[in-house]
């Protein structure tokens, strides 16, 4: 079946510093849609961006990620990291072969703490 | 603002009782889902519901029971409650029709612990 591998489970950086957090996946599915969620203290994950086309960056809230089929790869990065950064980030992958029977697999999520 | 609405916020119950939580959407989205998000924060699907298509995760314990009236609404029922089924437990939803990418929309969740 489907999976998503998120690399670490806890990362900690200095505000202003770069931020990257690993995701890979693994689908039969020539066609997945990736997305990164994410999740602050108290509240319910929401969308922070989304991709299913190969090879082109995708930006929101300062955050962006690209889609690279060829290394099952949807990293999340962002320049200089900011305190409100702080939060839980989950890596999710979406197959659309079957409508009405799809699937969506989250990753184990990444703890990313910002410290002053 | 909240679209996807979850009662109650939390539940203290003992091992053995009956349980339902209640989940609305105002989204008009076609497609409703349970999740578990355990102690340890992973996500796991239980249960989505499409056009009154029930799609069940097969891991998931027969003493859990979705309940759907309608598109808008899906509630979760726990027949008789076990420890380890202390967890929040998030409903969402999405819309699938039309090239949808199937963003997911969560409510705020019902932490339910187990005695």
């Amino acid at each position: 079946g489907d999976s998503v591998t998120q690399t670490e489970g806890l990362v900690t950086l200095t505000e202003g510093l770069p931020v990257m957090l690993n995701c890979t996946y693994q689908t039969i599915y020539s066609n997945p849609f990736l997305f990164w969620y994410v999740q602050h203290l108290n509240e319910s994950p929401r969308l922070l961006l989304k991709s299913f086309t190969d090879n082109k960056r995708t930006e929101h809230q300062g955050f962006h990620a690209t889609l690279h089929k060829s290394s099952s790869s949807f990293h999340l990065q962002k320049s200089s990291a900011q305190l409100s950064d702080s939060a839980l980030y989950y890596c999710a992958l979406s197959d659309r072969v079957y409508y009405g029977n799809e699937k969506i697999t989250f990753g184990a999520g990444t703890k990313l703490t910002i410290k002053p | 603002e909240t679209a996807v609405f979850q009662t109650p916020n939390y539940h203290v119950t003992q091992v053995g009782n009956e349980v339902s939580f209640n989940c609305k959407q105002t989204l008009g989205h076609d497609t409703m889902y349970w999740y578990k998000q355990d102690s340890k924060k992973l996500l796991k699907i239980m249960f989505s519901y499409n056009n009154k298509q029930l799609i069940v995760n097969e891991t998931v314990p027969r003493r859990f029971s979705p309940q759907s009236s309608d598109k808008a609404h899906l509630n979760l029922r726990i027949k008789s409650v076990e420890p380890e089924d202390s967890a929040v437990y998030l409903c969402a939803s999405s819309y699938r029709g039309g090239g949808s990418q199937n963003t997911l929309y969560f409510g705020a969740g019902t932490r339910l612990s187990v005695l």
